[in-house]
């Protein structure tokens, strides 16, 4: 499978815990962004990096919330200190800059706070 | 954050008709539109993107209009097809131009 793969596709976590999620891009792919998505909304922008390079940060990216891509390859979300309000599908999606519009979705992983 | 809104929040066609979904953006800033599809289970998938300085764009059975005058964006799809049933959003690039908005989504039900 050459898409965009996240791991896992599910986490339960008690509230309080630390989590982290990993994304796998397309292999040739220099962007890559994570997105929030909770129940009935549209995704929410949380972050991006180009190659190494974390360029732009949401607001909703609070100090528990952390993000690396240290290769320029696969990135990883962290969750510190997990809160109910967490619970969410978190989505990867990758571009190549010069059609950074034509971004592909991996599958997400769902966070459920307990 | 940005507003991208949609006017209805679910659509039900029969097969075969054309369907429009609606939207409504903004930012008069934005300078690029996309419309995505997620199905249920899967991650957004994108099926088309149009610049500001466009009006019209064709793709495979869709296509994309965009009046930046009432800041309106719609995708229309010809001859619905069962595959087509899935939630539709619309996207904008905002003021930063690198990241996107979405919309709460309209969810497209096509009726054999």
């Amino acid at each position: 499978d050459t898409g965009v793969s996240q791991d896992p596709r599910h986490k339960i976590t008690k509230r309080g815990q630390n989590v982290t999620f990993r994304c796998d891009p397309i292999s040739e792919h220099n962007r890559l962004y994570w997105y929030r998505q909770t129940l009935g909304q549209g995704p929410e922008f949380l972050t991006y990096f180009q190659n190494e390079a974390q360029l732009e940060k949401s607001r909703l990216l609070s100090d528990r919330f952390s993000a690396e891509r240290p290769k320029g390859s696969f990135s990883t979300l962290e969750i510190q200190r997990t809160e109910q309000g967490d619970s969410a599908m978190y989505l990867c999606a990758s571009s190549l800059q010069g059609a950074w519009t034509e971004a592909f979705f991996g599958q997400g992983t769902r966070l459920t706070v307990v | 954050g940005e507003s991208v809104g949609l006017h209805l929040p679910t659509l039900s066609v029969q097969e075969g008709d054309n369907s429009i979904i609606n939207c409504a953006y903004s930012n008069s800033a934005s300078d690029y539109f996309i419309w995505y599809k997620q199905e249920s289970g899967k991650g957004p998938q994108f099926i088309i993107d149009i610049r500001s300085n466009m009006d019209k764009r064709q793709g495979q059975r869709v296509t994309v209009l965009l009046n930046k005058t009432v800041k309106h964006l719609s995708l229309q799809i010809a001859a619905t097809q069962p595959g087509d049933s899935a939630v539709y959003f619309c996207a904008e690039n905002g003021d930063t131009g690198n990241q996107f908005y979405f919309g709460t989504g309209t969810s497209l039900t096509v009726i054999p």
